[in-house]
């Protein structure tokens, strides 16, 4: 079985500008969450989306959205970039998102200047 | 609430000494437990888990009891190798099915090992 997939893997943005990153979870996952990873803050929750709903959403301003397709791809959104907002963005996907554990694609590393 | 609390190191070790790494948890309903490793330049793996209390979780030498009664759930191996040199992050995961807990791990903020030849 294929693995997470994230694209695009690395990104570079300049501060104002949005950007969109993208999921591809595990074959039969239904459940996608986002994490941001940062040196300062670790790892943080964004979002999980289970069946193309928001579930649960984490302590993120606005400009940090996200939705899932019916085929569970998933995608984020960052509006307005800040330079606080260069990270490593996980993706996860899990077969229902509840105890199950999350498998986790190899991130997405945005940088904004 | 839910948290995760491990010890931050950095661990260094010679190749074939014993590694701990110390994780203690907070959950208001049933959780299970997780360790990941984290490899420079890649995302998160699972590295093994345990789903309810003194299951332990095992892999690739590595090993991990959950205890209820002290809350933690030790990462430990018996003899390292170079290529465990990573960071580890200790997670759980909790059953209660609340909103707020739905698809979310709660992570400790990491520890970063290194093993020297």
């Amino acid at each position: 079985k294929a693995g997470v997939t994230q694209t695009p893997r690395y990104l570079i943005k300049t501060r104002g500008q949005q950007v969109t990153l993208s999921c591809s979870p595990i074959s039969g996952h239904r459940s996608v969450s986002w994490y941001q990873q940062t040196p300062g803050q670790g790892l943080q929750f964004l979002f999980e989306y289970f069946s193309e709903t928001q579930r649960n959403k984490g302590n993120f301003p606005g400009r940090f959205s996200g939705r899932q397709f019916s085929n569970s791809r998933s995608e984020m959104n960052v509006s307005t970039l800040e330079l606080g907002d260069s990270a490593l963005y996980l993706c996860a996907s899990s077969l229902r998102g509840d105890s199950y554990e999350q498998y986790f694609g190899p991130g997405t590393r945005l940088t904004v200047t | 609430g839910d948290s995760v609390t491990q010890m931050e190191g950095p661990v260094t070790l010679s190749e074939e000494a014993c590694l701990t790494i110390n994780c203690t948890y907070t959950a208001t309903g049933y959780p299970s437990l997780f360790w990941y490793v984290q490899y420079p330049g890649e995302g998160l793996q699972l590295l093994l888990k345990a789903t309810k209390a003194d299951d332990k979780g095992s892999n690739k030498g590595f090993e991990a009891t959950y205890r209820k009664e002290t809350t933690s759930f030790h990462l430990e191996k018996g003899s390292v190798q170079v290529s465990d040199s990573a960071v580890y992050f200790c997670a759980l995961s909790d059953k209660g099915n609340r909103g707020s807990t739905l698809g979310r791990l709660y992570f400790g903020r990491g520890t970063q090992l290194t093993v020297w030849p």
